[in-house]
């Protein structure tokens, strides 16, 4: 099955630095890929859909020069987040569509975040 | 209203028995459900998805979707302590490629 690979898998990082994380769709192309955030005890957020080659769209309230997000090639996207303040610990978890939009939504295993 | 609702639970069943989770939706435009278990600390694992009215059965589990009532459901039967997890129910609503979680039910399978 479609896999999609999601690095690293925690990172601690300090305020004011920048984190970058990985995405990759392993044995598919996938023309879009998800971003979303998970509080603790909550369910998952959307905050972008990243399309190939183009620009990134942001779910409302999501600020989009502080979550960077490119998706140069078919297999990879890249979530930065600048500038990191301690409110921005949290999971986040790519996702990938292999297909069309009913079929294959597979998730990265997952990034824990923590800024100190 | 939310868009995707869901028991927040906790629901504790013992082992052996039938566990029900439940969740409505209120675009009636959604087209494609899901369901997804979630370990603590893990990310989402796809264990059914439903596109069309009735029952969907996959070995332990059943979903069942009820597009009139905006309402899909999983059955897990013969629940074991490992399917102790969250369950997070999903909706794309067909135009737009993203699902739509609700905000899970977490469930205790007691030994």
């Amino acid at each position: 099955g479609a896999v999609v690979s999601q690095h690293p898998s925690w990172v601690i990082c300090k305020s004011g630095t920048s984190v970058k994380i990985e995405c990759r769709s392993l044995d598919f192309q996938a023309t879009t890929m998800f971003w979303y955030r998970q509080f603790p005890k909550q369910s998952l957020m959307l905050m972008a859909t990243s399309n190939e080659g183009s620009k990134a769209t942001y779910e409302q309230g999501v600020e989009k020069d502080k979550f960077l997000i490119n998706h140069a090639s078919l297999t990879l996207s890249t979530l930065t987040v600048t500038s990191a303040h301690p409110e921005d610990s949290s999971f986040y978890i790519c996702s990938a569509i292999e297909g069309g939009a009913n079929y294959g939504y597979t998730f990265g295993s997952g990034t824990r975040l923590t800024v100190v | 209203q939310k868009e995707v609702e869901q028991n927040s639970g906790p629901l504790s069943v013992p082992e052996g028995a039938i566990a029900s989770l439940n969740c409505t939706y209120s675009d009636r435009g959604s087209q494609s459900f899901f369901w997804y278990r979630q370990y603590s600390g893990k990310s989402p694992e796809l264990i059914m998805s439903i596109y069309s009215n009735g029952d969907k059965e996959d070995g332990r589990f059943t979903a069942q979707l009820n597009k009139a009532s905006q309402y899909v459901s999983l059955l897990i039967r013969d629940s074991q302590p490992s399917d102790s997890a969250t369950y997070l129910c999903a909706v794309n609503k067909g135009s737009a490629r993203q699902l739509t979680f609700g905000s899970g039910t977490q469930l205790t399978v007691l030994p």
